[in-house]
């Protein structure tokens, strides 16, 4: 069964930086787009960033751009998002997902506050 | 493209039939998924390509369209259909963008 498993949320100050990973297991990582998607408390689904399988494209959602970066290691069978600048709109559930946009196994997420 | 979803809740009796409804600010052909998220679970993949079912979801779950609207139709509602359901459009991006969810109660 293949199985994500996110990491790396918890509490983190307005300005401050945090990184999430995301491991794979039953599922190699290096045969698929991979992406993040998150879900702000009681909201709706936001896709926050993809990256290529050999990581030599990325891409962003305009609010996150310049802020987070999608980064992977194959050889780890992992997926990162590292953060920073961290806003208190960024507060949400992180998802990671196979695929472009969401359409292959999503992880159960974790979950990343922003507040002083 | 923004993603519109319609009603915010549907509330229907087992056994009925719930169709929900997705619209696309402009065409996104049938660039179109559709997700459930039961909650306290993460979201599921149901339908891509707007009428393309993922393996191992039941017959029961329909999706129908193309352009800017589109429909999810599920068939004899049971108690497990409770749930969030999104639409999102990957026809263009970045971003892809999801609509905001119909919320499904079983009455």
């Amino acid at each position: 069964e293949v199985k994500l498993v996110e990491s790396g949320g918890g509490l983190v100050q307005p300005g401050g930086s945090r990184r999430l990973s995301c491991v794979a297991s039953e599922f190699l990582i290096r045969a698929y787009w991979m992406c993040w998607v998150r879900q702000a408390p009681g909201k709706g689904l936001e896709w926050v960033a993809n990256i290529k399988q050999d990581g030599s494209e990325t891409y962003y959602l305009d609010s996150v751009k310049g802020r987070f970066t999608i980064s992977r290691d194959n050889a780890k069978n992992t997926l990162y998002l590292q953060m920073s600048s961290l806003r208190v709109d960024d507060t949400a559930v992180y998802y990671c997902a196979g695929g472009q946009w969401g359409d292959g196994d999503w992880g159960q997420g974790t979950l990343v506050t922003v507040s002083s | 493209i923004v993603m519109t979803q319609s009603p915010a809740t549907l509330s229907v009796s087992p056994g009925e039939r719930a169709t929900l409804s997705c619209r696309a600010s402009q065409s996104v052909g049938i660039n179109l998924a559709w997700y459930r998220q039961r909650p306290g679970q993460a979201p599921r993949l149901l339908i891509y390509d707007a009428s393309t079912r993922v393996t191992g979801i039941p017959v029961r779950f329909s999706g129908s369209g193309s352009g800017t609207d589109f429909t999810l139709t599920i068939s004899g509602l049971q108690s497990e259909d409770l749930a969030v359901y999104y639409c999102q459009q990957y026809y263009k991006w970045p971003p892809y963008t999801f609509g905001q969810g119909t919320k499904l109660e079983i009455k």
